[in-house]
């Protein structure tokens, strides 16, 4: 398994600014994914973030709203971008351990609120 | 394509047996399961790569179809322990993604 931190746990943030919430494992790491929840719902994938290439986005989010970073195998940044009321809900980074079950694991996610 | 879970909900007295099914419209690489409190992240439970497997521990169990379109989660004698959320992930051949079902909701009353 991995132990994986997300800093902040919680934001309140006004409408317009930015917000970036990293992610680290306790590992190296393939593959990183970064995924939305609403309050109640199922986790979205927003995107994954792969070391030394561009991350891949899901249909429905942009690299102009979402941008990530992924400098090294063991650290991710998600980036919440000109926010609005509509961008509150859970952030969650995981990763996926390189098995050949691709098993992944969550960090405790990053409650996100904008007011 | 999101996988379909059923119920949506259960409530239980403790000590009763839960089944969670999740069902995909096409065959599936993969299907891993999930527990999530209420503020927690998910925890993983468990994962079946094989048509037909059956895998558990304690008393949390699943099954895997021949087809390798449905997947089911038993719990059985239930605790307090295990409410939560149970979600279903899914990874379809040639994919390393998870695409997780709506969840389920499982309520046990003492």
């Amino acid at each position: 398994s991995a132990v994986i931190s997300q800093k902040p746990s919680r934001d309140i943030c006004q409408r317009g600014t930015s917000l970036t919430i990293q992610c680290q494992v306790d590992s190296q790491v393939t593959m990183m994914f970064w995924y939305r929840q609403q309050p109640g719902q199922s986790l979205t994938l927003i995107a994954t973030a792969n070391q030394g290439s561009e991350a891949t986005y899901e249909s429905g989010f942009v690299i102009d709203k979402f941008p990530i970073s992924r400098p090294n195998l063991t650290f991710s940044t998600l980036t919440v971008s000109n926010m609005s009321p509509e961008d509150s809900s859970i952030y969650l980074c995981s990763a996926d351990l390189g098995l050949a079950t691709n098993e992944q694991f969550f960090g405790p996610g990053t409650r996100l609120t904008v007011l | 394509q999101q996988p379909v879970q059923s119920p949506q909900a259960v409530i239980l007295r403790e000590g009763e047996d839960a089944v969670i099914n999740c069902s995909s419209s096409k065959a599936l690489y993969s299907v891993h399961w999930y527990r999530q409190k209420h503020g927690e992240a998910p925890v993983f439970l468990m994962i079946l790569l094989k048509g037909g497997e059956q895998k558990g521990h304690d008393k949390i169990s699943a099954s895997f179809n021949e087809k390798k379109q449905q997947s089911s989660l038993y719990l059985t004698a239930s605790q307090l322990s295990y409410s939560g959320t149970y979600f279903c992930g899914t990874v379809f051949q040639g994919a390393q993604k998870l695409v997780f079902g709506q969840g389920t909701r499982l309520t046990i009353n003492p």
